[in-house]
């Protein structure tokens, strides 16, 4: 059975550049979560994607957009790279249920030069 | 007030004994509580879920919560050096939007 999947594994971009990541989740789940975790802090929230709307959105701002795909898997897209965007991108799947637990990726390690 | 408070650690125990790894949240609104395991360079890894009040056990594993008290807990028991990581825990209003801490981290001294 499949995890959650994420590519790039590393990024490497420069102020001001556009990037893309993606993400692909836990076969059977239908919902992707998206988190920034900077070094020593927990992961903070920043959207929740089902049936292809975003349904829940964490304090970030709208330079950070993302996409579902019918199949279920995800796309986070950042804007006007600040340095401050450097950070592990995690995505996370779930099952839509009021306890659906949140199982995570492995990650996308961004550097903002 | 943070949403949710950990003790960053270092937290020390030898090897066999057991961990006991705290957290503190300030949303009443709290419904389900989660602690993930991190090693250094690697994602979250969920280790215990928990919705009620009490306790919950799975293998060396035992979550408490008390939701009057706005606290949970993680017990580790018979701690083994491979149990040495951070360990974030989190919580969901319902929103199913994960609020964490910021991690204690654990070292188990062989």
């Amino acid at each position: 059975d499949a995890g959650v999947t994420q590519s790039p594994t590393h990024l490497i971009k420069t102020r001001g550049q556009q990037v893309t990541l993606r993400c692909s989740p836990k076969s059977g789940h239908d919902t992707v979560s998206w988190y920034q975790q900077a070094l020593g802090q927990g992961p903070q929230f920043i959207f929740q994607y089902y049936e292809e709307e975003e349904r829940q959105r964490g304090n970030f701002p709208d330079r950070f957009s993302g996409h579902q795909f019918p199949n279920y898997s995800s796309e986070l897209n950042v804007n006007a790279l600040l340095l401050g965007d450097s950070a592990l991108y995690l995505c996370a799947s779930s099952l839509r249920t009021p306890q659906g637990e949140q199982f995570f990726g492995p990650g996308t390690r961004l550097t903002v030069l | 007030q943070k949403e949710v408070e950990q003790n960053s650690g270092p937290l020390s125990v030898p090897e066999g004994a057991i961990a006991s790894l705290n957290c503190t949240y300030s949303d009443r609104g709290s419904q389900s509580f989660f602690w993930y395991r991190q090693y250094s360079g690697k994602s979250p890894e969920l280790i215990m879920s928990i919705y009620s009040n009490g306790d919950k056990e799975d293998g060396r594993f035992t979550a408490q919560l008390n939701k009057a008290s706005q606290y949970v807990s993680l017990l580790i028991r018979d701690s083994q050096p491979s149990d040495s990581a951070t360990y974030l825990c989190a919580f969901d209003t319902g929103r199913r939007a994960l609020t964490f801490g910021s991690g204690t981290r654990l070292q188990v001294q062989p």
